[in-house]
């Protein structure tokens, strides 16, 4: 079956850098990537999601660019706020469910 | 729109109880619910997959007996957990998708906090 990692556990970023998180899957046949964010105690909340026949998506300053040859996909905010603090799930499809990443615990300091 | 509401929001209860949490998908159809634990500063884990009209599809390791699912209708998915002990203590947490299987967006409800003592 489908295996997500997903790196770093934890990132810190001073308010108005860019926060990268990087995940890798290994069914070749997932086909479906989608970035939930979660704040504490809350539900997740899908914040953007890529298919495997694009490249790159882009949604503000949220981005999202994925590796099929690789296997890897990655989350990118540019010009981060205190409020994008929060833990990030990416996810893959493996054909009938969703396996989720380790989470990435993000803060951004004012 | 895409909303689903999730009740109840926190339960706690004695060791023995049985425990039934209700998620509805509020304005659409749902054929395909999922149902996921979480545990504090821990991942989503899915425990099972609830088709509308059929049986769940559990995931390795989960006890069917234990996590009764039965998803009714189009719009209502339940949880119940039986004879519930403090290790099933955890954030319970559904998602419904509109695209009929994980292939597509998946909305979910805001979590039931489980509470065994």
């Amino acid at each position: 079956g489908e295996n997500v990692e997903q790196h770093p556990s934890t990132l810190s970023v001073q308010e108005g850098d860019s926060a990268v998180i990087k995940c890798t899957y290994s069914d070749s046949a997932s086909n479906y990537f989608p970035w939930y964010k979660q704040e504490l105690g809350k539900r997740p909340q899908l914040i953007i999601d890529i298919r495997s026949n694009v490249g790159e998506k882009k949604d503000q300053r949220i981005a999202v660019t994925l590796n099929k040859t690789a296997k890897h996909f990655s989350l990118h905010i540019t010009e981060t706020q205190p409020e994008d603090s929060a833990v990030y799930f990416c996810a893959a499809s493996d054909t009938d469910k969703l396996i989720f990443g380790t989470g990435t615990r993000l803060q951004v300091f004012p | 729109g895409a909303v689903v509401s999730q009740h109840p929001s926190w339960v706690i209860c004695k060791s023995g109880t049985s425990v039934k949490i209700e998620c509805r998908s509020l304005d659409f159809q749902a054929t395909t619910m999922f149902w996921y634990r979480q545990f504090p500063k821990q991942s989503l884990m899915l425990m099972a997959t609830s088709n509308e009209g059929s049986k769940a599809t559990y995931e390795q390791g989960v006890e069917k007996d234990k996590f009764l699912i039965n998803h009714a209708s189009l719009t209502l998915s339940t949880l119940t957990v039986t004879s519930a002990h403090p290790e099933d203590s955890s954030f319970y947490i559904c998602s419904a998708t509109t695209a009929g299987t994980a292939i597509g967006p998946q909305h979910f409800g805001d979590g039931t906090r489980l509470s065994i003592l």
